[in-house]
């Protein structure tokens, strides 16, 4: 099976930085992806990680370590269109994404 | 950069209806799609896998005979909810995948609401 943890809700103030963390354990593993999704809207795709390291792309980054099943999304310079819910998912074996719960994230001024 | 189609965006049903959902990848051939459903402040959960040409394969606790799934083509799936009721009301939401990519590219989602 698959278990996929994120904190629910994260508050941060314009213009900081939130890391948001999840934790995975499953069965087979291809990689692991950080979607955003607005309210009533399907998830838009930030990162893909399938190696270790960290992959910077402009204000957002992705860690992933496979020995440890642990995954973080890096949101910089926060504005306020990035209050969405941030989604860890992972892709194994058979093509399919298993979710986590999502992370809440509201940026206040 | 791959484009996925969903239609309708919204639709409201009487109990006992039944109402069809189409997923279509505008730009690629989708050799699988995904369907799944998502509850208001939840995750999307994985309803089901549609390979075309062949049937769907649902995950545990989904009824394939009240959600069925047809890909018919390499660009379109359709899910229709039979006799929805109440408790099917949710977001729907589709996503595609090229052969050799894992990445899913996914649908805007139809919210459905079932009076």
């Amino acid at each position: 099976g698959q278990n996929i943890d994120q904190p629910t809700e994260m508050t941060a103030t314009e213009g900081a930085i939130v890391q948001i963390n999840c934790t995975y354990q499953t069965s087979g593993f291809n990689g692991l992806f950080w979607y955003q999704q607005h309210a009533g809207e399907a998830p838009t795709f930030l990162s893909y990680n399938v190696l270790d390291g960290l992959e910077e792309k402009g204000r957002f980054s992705s860690f992933l370590s496979r020995s440890k099943g642990y995954s973080y999304l890096l949101l910089k310079e926060l504005q306020m269109k990035d209050s969405a819910s941030y989604l860890c998912a992972v892709i194994s074996n058979d093509y399919k994404l298993s979710f986590g719960a999502g992370t809440t994230v509201t940026v206040r001024a | 950069g791959a484009v996925v189609s969903q239609h309708p965006s919204r639709v409201i049903c009487k109990s006992g209806t039944s109402v069809k959902i189409e997923c279509r990848s505008l730009d690629f051939q989708a050799t699988t799609m995904f369907w799944y459903r998502q509850f208001p402040k939840k995750s999307l959960m994985l309803m089901a896998t549609s390979n075309e040409g062949s049937k769907a394969t649902y995950e545990q606790g989904v009824e394939k005979d009240k959600f069925l799934i047809n890909h018919a083509s390499l660009t379109l799936s359709t899910l229709t909810v039979t006799s929805a009721h109440p408790e099917d009301s949710s977001f729907y939401i589709c996503s595609a995948r090229e052969t050799r990519d894992y990445e899913q590219y996914f649908g805007p989602g139809t919210r459905l609401t079932v009076t």
